[in-house]
């Protein structure tokens, strides 16, 4: 088992360009989610999944969307990238209600 | 408004002295209780949980929580560290009715030698 997997794990971005962050889980969770890590905030969740075909936003949606087409994969989209966004993002996947989460290893993106 | 709060930043301890990392949360219903251990430049790994029963919940690397719905905390302690254990831990909490994670904003823990 991969678990879950984030790529890239580095990425510098020019203001304006827009990416997207790829992850991929293999242990056929329902649950997803993304979060951005930043000093002295903790973590924050960015948007969630509940299972294919079902997201909702959470604590800070602005500038970020996403999709869940298939069970295993949950993409994270920047439109329109800031330096605010400047962040180190996570990905998470959970069985369900009562699990804890499985992070991914991170993804450092910097927006010049 | 559901909330963590982990009312210390940074804990500095002596290596085989015990420590108590502190998590308070916020919420009218029922809540599951997590805490994570991140390792510098690495993701977070689940330490132990809180779903409902017995209070004292023991989870990996000697680390234990007590559940006290009356302070509604959620404090982690460690008997003896170890200099490996230094790393920065997280509290989180999830209403039994919702599907979002709460974090607080982390404990960085250092180990001295």
């Amino acid at each position: 088992n991969a678990g879950v997997t984030q790529t890239p794990k580095f990425q510098v971005l020019k203001t304006g360009q827009s990416m997207t962050l790829q992850c991929a889980q293999d242990m056929n969770h329902e649950y997803m989610s993304w979060y951005r890590q930043d000093p002295g905030m903790g973590l924050r969740l960015i948007h969630y999944s509940v299972g294919a075909g079902i997201t909702d936003q959470g604590e800070v949606p602005n500038g970020y969307n996403v999709s869940r087409s298939t069970t295993e994969d949950f993409p994270l989209r920047l439109l329109s990238a800031a330096p605010s966004q400047t962040s180190v993002y996570f990905c998470a996947s959970a069985l369900g209600v009562y699990y804890g989460y499985t992070f991914g290893s991170g993804t450092r993106l910097t927006v010049v | 408004a559901q909330s963590v709060t982990q009312l210390d930043s940074q804990v500095p301890v002596f290596e085989e002295a015990p420590v108590e990392l502190r998590c308070n949360y916020s919420s009218s219903v029922s809540v599951y209780l997590f805490w994570y251990v991140q390792y510098p430049n690495q993701g977070l790994q689940l330490l132990l949980k809180y779903l409902s029963g017995s209070t004292l919940v023991k989870g990996i690397n000697g680390f234990e929580a007590e559940f006290n719905k009356s302070q509604t905390s959620f404090h982690l302690r460690k008997p003896s560290v170890h200099i490996s254990d230094t790393a920065e831990y997280f509290c989180a909490a999830r209403l039994n009715t919702g599907n979002q994670f709460y974090f607080g904003t982390g404990t960085s823990l250092t180990v001295i030698p």
